[in-house]
């Protein structure tokens, strides 16, 4: 069964440091798309990023990098220099493309990250 | 611009009230989907709908109930059967194609019962 594990339920950092937010993903499939959003306090989901399955590179943008490793089933966010602006609850997902029209997509529970001036 | 609007952002409701939650869409997607968030608490899906005048129950669908008559619009309403409604609502739409695949979400609103 598909599930998504964000171990860390909240994250507090100071101004400038480097935080890295763990996703520790279970699929029985092959294919499949994984996600990181952003819901700032204003609580829209921002969409940050899509990775799938057959696309192990890392990603780099701005400040955020992003690091898949299919052998730990992991999906790892770290922001770089982080600023007040970043301070959300960030969630990763995972999507199954199915045979079926429903794309069923599981979110984790969230990491509340906290950046203190 | 495209995307998901959501209205109202705030909503109030008396016990023993049907409301309903409005979603729009005007990026031509057929799938939408309305999701329910509780406070420190992940999303968890009440309804959905892959087509117009179809639509399935999700993992949460008891004391809701939905409509698609128009491919645009997706409204939600939270009947007096829901014994918790208290709760952020998110509406979204899906993209299937490959270079956008995933959901785009509305910003959301908030009912509260008072």
């Amino acid at each position: 069964a598909q599930k998504v594990t964000q171990a860390q339920t909240e994250i507090s950092v100071v101004e400038k440091e480097d935080v890295t937010l763990d996703c520790v993903y279970e699929t029985r499939d092959t294919t499949y798309y994984l996600f990181w959003y952003k819901q700032p306090p204003s609580g829209e989901l921002v969409f940050l990023i899509r990775r799938n399955s057959f696309d192990e590179q890392n990603e780099i943008s701005g400040r955020y990098s992003w690091n898949f490793q299919k052998s730990t089933s992991s999906f790892n966010f770290t922001i770089t220099a982080s600023q007040v602006v970043d301070s959300a609850v960030y969630f990763c997902a995972l999507s199954e493309t199915t045979k079926t029209s429903y794309d069923k997509v599981i979110f984790g529970p969230g990491t509340s990250l906290s950046v203190i001036p | 611009d495209g995307g998901i609007t959501q209205s109202p952002k705030y909503l109030f409701r008396k016990e023993g009230q049907n409301v309903t939650l409005s979603c729009e869409q005007n990026l031509n997607h057929d799938a939408m989907y309305w999701y329910r968030q509780d406070p420190g608490q992940g999303l968890r899906l009440i309804y959905y709908s892959q087509i117009v005048n179809d639509f399935q129950k999700g993992d949460i669908a008891e004391g809701y109930s939905v409509s698609r008559e128009k491919k645009e619009s997706f409204p939600l309403t939270v009947t007096s059967a829901q014994k918790n409604p208290t709760a952020f609502y998110l509406c979204a739409s899906f993209h299937r194609d490959s270079a956008n695949y995933g959901y785009t979400f509305g910003s959301g609103t908030r009912l509260t019962v008072v």
